[in-house]
């Protein structure tokens, strides 16, 4: 069965430094979804992307973030300049056709230090 | 406001036992799409069972079954036969609206299936 991948799995970074995050989704998928974890509590929705450009974002996607699909295949989610806030496991997702229904990546897990 | 609430943050049952996880939503529109997920310690978040609100009949997936309640606003999660590979979070999640794009998650309930 197809699956979302996402590297790397665990990134650290200091405070101030860029970091890229990287999905692959299944190959048939159209819509592109970034979420996040901060630890221990509820998943939070960070932007949609389709036909290459955002659909939706929420308050927490700001000037920081960005997403992009570089070579027409993996997906990306760029933040510019790490604050020690933005710790926690970022989920990729994709779905086929209707957005309704999503597969999630395993996650990465990245430390602001 | 469209939120979920899982009034729940801790179950455990015995191995073999049925479960019953409680989710309710807000939301004022008729059309929008229910889920829950599965969250084991590895943190992959694992689509576990869907729920159209158009349709009456209640979804089953296995041993997963709900009961979607569109009047009250209720989507529980009825876990049979419970296994140890049930434990997990599982967190309640719906998009609120035809069209939208975003999944708007419950703070999930840690369940623990004891042998």
């Amino acid at each position: 069965e197809p699956e979302v991948t996402q590297t790397p799995s665990h990134q650290v970074t200091q405070m101030g430094q860029e970091v890229i995050l990287r999905c692959v989704p299944i190959s048939n998928h159209l819509y592109f979804y970034w979420y996040r974890q901060i630890l221990g509590q509820k998943v939070e929705f960070l932007v949609s992307f389709y036909n290459n450009e955002i659909s939706e974002k929420s308050e927490i996607f700001d000037d920081q973030f960005s997403v992009e699909r570089p070579d027409g295949s993996n997906f990306t989610l760029k933040i510019r300049s790490t604050k020690l806030e933005d710790s926690a496991m970022y989920f990729c997702a994709n779905s086929q056709n209707a957005p309704y229904e999503q597969y999630f990546g395993p996650g990465t897990r990245l430390t602001v230090t | 406001a469209q939120t979920v609430t899982q009034s729940q943050p801790e179950m455990s049952v015995q191995e073999a036992e049925t479960v019953t996880l409680s989710c309710t939503y807000d939301t004022s529109e008729n059309n929008y799409y229910l889920f829950w997920y599965k969250q084991p310690p590895s943190r992959q978040m694992i689509l576990v069972i869907r729920q159209e609100a158009y349709k009456q009949q209640n979804a089953t997936e296995n041993r997963f079954s709900v009961n979607f309640q569109k009047a009250a606003k209720s989507f529980s999660l009825k876990i049979s036969d419970s296994q140890l590979g049930d434990t997990a979070m599982y967190f309640c999640a719906f998009i609120p609206f035809q069209g939208a794009q975003k999944l708007v998650f419950g703070q999930g309930t840690r369940l623990t299936i004891n042998p």
